[in-house]
């Protein structure tokens, strides 16, 4: 069974703070990951993806792979209210196959 | 451009009925994949389409179908409700060409079954 496992939480942060949320994986085949943010009563909207080990920056937001560890983390930088959310880490188990795997999500709270 | 569409965005039915859900993806994307989200699950796959032929398909029972329509529109249908089919269902696209794509979501169909 391919999983994606991720911390429920709820994270909570202080305005301004950084957020740091982690998921693993289980296929070491996977070669595509996503973060998507999930707001409350709303569907999912992609903020990053990332393919290659390493960080990428996005604005707040960088996202780090480590594929050795099957581990792949999102940081939100001076974190607002606004940002709280769930987070959604999804991951393409092989590029073709067009399924992707989504851990249960991490909710996040930005304290003002 | 216009987003991935969804209808109807709210359903209520009962339990034996069956329902009908649409997507319309975003223009020029040819894959559509269905997700059902419930609050102890989360998101979990249940097909996918491409050109009209489902090309991968989640450990769903067969009460849930789908198809695909020549212009990219793509419908669901669940029979026989069970009251543990009440669930967000989500329709998300992609351009379908290559693996590894961004999924872009539509709003979802909340279906509440009683």
């Amino acid at each position: 069974q391919k999983e994606v496992e991720q911390n429920s939480g709820p994270l909570s942060v202080p305005e301004g703070a950084i957020a740091s949320l982690n998921c693993t994986y289980s296929d070491r085949g996977s070669q595509s990951f996503f973060w998507y943010r999930q707001y409350s009563g709303k569907s999912p909207e992609l903020i990053m993806f990332i393919y290659s080990n390493g960080d990428k920056e996005d604005g707040r937001f960088t996202a780090q792979l480590n594929k050795a560890s099957q581990y792949v983390s999102l940081l939100i930088r001076d974190s607002q209210p606004s940002d709280s959310a769930t987070y959604l880490c999804a991951v393409n188990a092989n590029s073709g196959t067009y399924k992707y795997i989504f851990g249960t999500g991490t909710r996040l709270k930005v304290l003002a | 451009k216009a987003g991935v569409t969804q209808t109807p965005r709210y359903l209520i039915k009962t339990r034996g009925q069956q329902v009908t859900l649409s997507c319309s993806p975003i223009s020029g994307h040819r894959s559509v994949s269905w997700y059902q989200q419930t609050p102890g699950q989360g998101l979990q796959f249940l097909f996918e389409y491409f050109s009209e032929t489902q090309r991968n398909k989640g450990n769903f029972p067969g009460r849930f179908s789908g198809r695909q329509f020549s212009n990219s529109r793509s419908e669901m249908n669940v029979s026989t409700l069970e009251l543990g089919d009440s669930a967000l269902y989500l329709c998300a696209s992609t351009f379908g060409d290559r693996g590894g794509e961004k999924l872009f979501f539509g709003s979802g169909t909340q279906l509440s079954v009683l």
